[in-house]
């Protein structure tokens, strides 16, 4: 127990739906994280909320949105997906401005587009 | 893009036996941290090393930080099952926010 929560644990969707992943971290954290893991690729990092600042990599999809409505919570909205966006799905915490960001994960989004 | 490669991709070895893995960059990191993920979970932060040259040991693993802080190994004495996972190394440049994540090396250790 990470102390990172993922929900839900697995999820099969048709590329018409729409969708969310939540996360919630209980380590009194106040950055979070959304990355994508594919098979033999390095984690991609798709967005960063740190201080109610948003980063994101510019080379993620419109398709997915992400939502930080508090320090705790951190949501990926979904629509429209496509085959090639199926992976497993991270979130993950971290201390603001803490020296070498060391990173708790959660379990995790197997997620599967049809 | 500061890319950082993890070799071998694949290990399977006995159990008892030693192994090395290897996490490369030509970047300079100020800091690198390894990972190990078992299936069905998120990685979970191993260790940090933070200056060049640097040795930590955490049981039977040993973790070394290049002089040059580009590259760092990991070395198992006498693996068990349950070592048995995906290790990732991840660096991090200064006081950035984004750590850079190897590809992994999938560890299976056989009974």
């Amino acid at each position: 127990e990470t102390g990172v929560t993922q929900t839900p644990r697995h999820l099969v969707m048709g590329m018409t739906n729409k969708k969310s992943l939540k996360c919630e971290q209980h380590l009194g954290h106040n950055a979070m994280y959304w990355y994508k893991q594919s098979a033999k690729k390095p984690l991609e990092l798709m967005f960063v909320y740190s201080l109610e600042e948003r980063v994101e990599n510019n080379s993620v999809p419109s398709r997915f949105s992400p939502e930080c409505p508090n320090s705790s919570h951190l949501f990926l909205h979904l629509h429209t997906l496509q085959p090639e966006d199926s992976a497993l799905y991270l979130c993950a915490s971290s201390i603001a401005g803490a020296p070498y960001n060391e990173q708790f994960f959660g379990p995790g989004t197997r997620l599967t587009v049809l | 893009t500061q890319l950082l490669e993890q070799s071998p991709q694949f290990l399977s070895i006995q159990e008892g036996e030693n192994l090395t893995v290897y996490c490369n960059s030509s970047s300079v990191f100020s800091s690198l941290q390894w990972y190990r993920q078992e299936p069905g979970e998120g990685p979970v932060l191993l260790v940090t090393v933070v200056t060049g040259g640097e040795v930590k040991k955490l049981k039977r693993l040993t973790f070394q930080f290049g002089d040059a802080r580009k590259d760092s190994s990991l070395h198992i004495t006498a693996a068990q099952p349950g070592d048995t996972g995906l290790y990732l190394c991840a660096g991090a440049h200064g006081s950035a926010r984004q750590l850079t994540f190897g590809s992994g090396t999938q560890l299976t250790v056989l009974p």
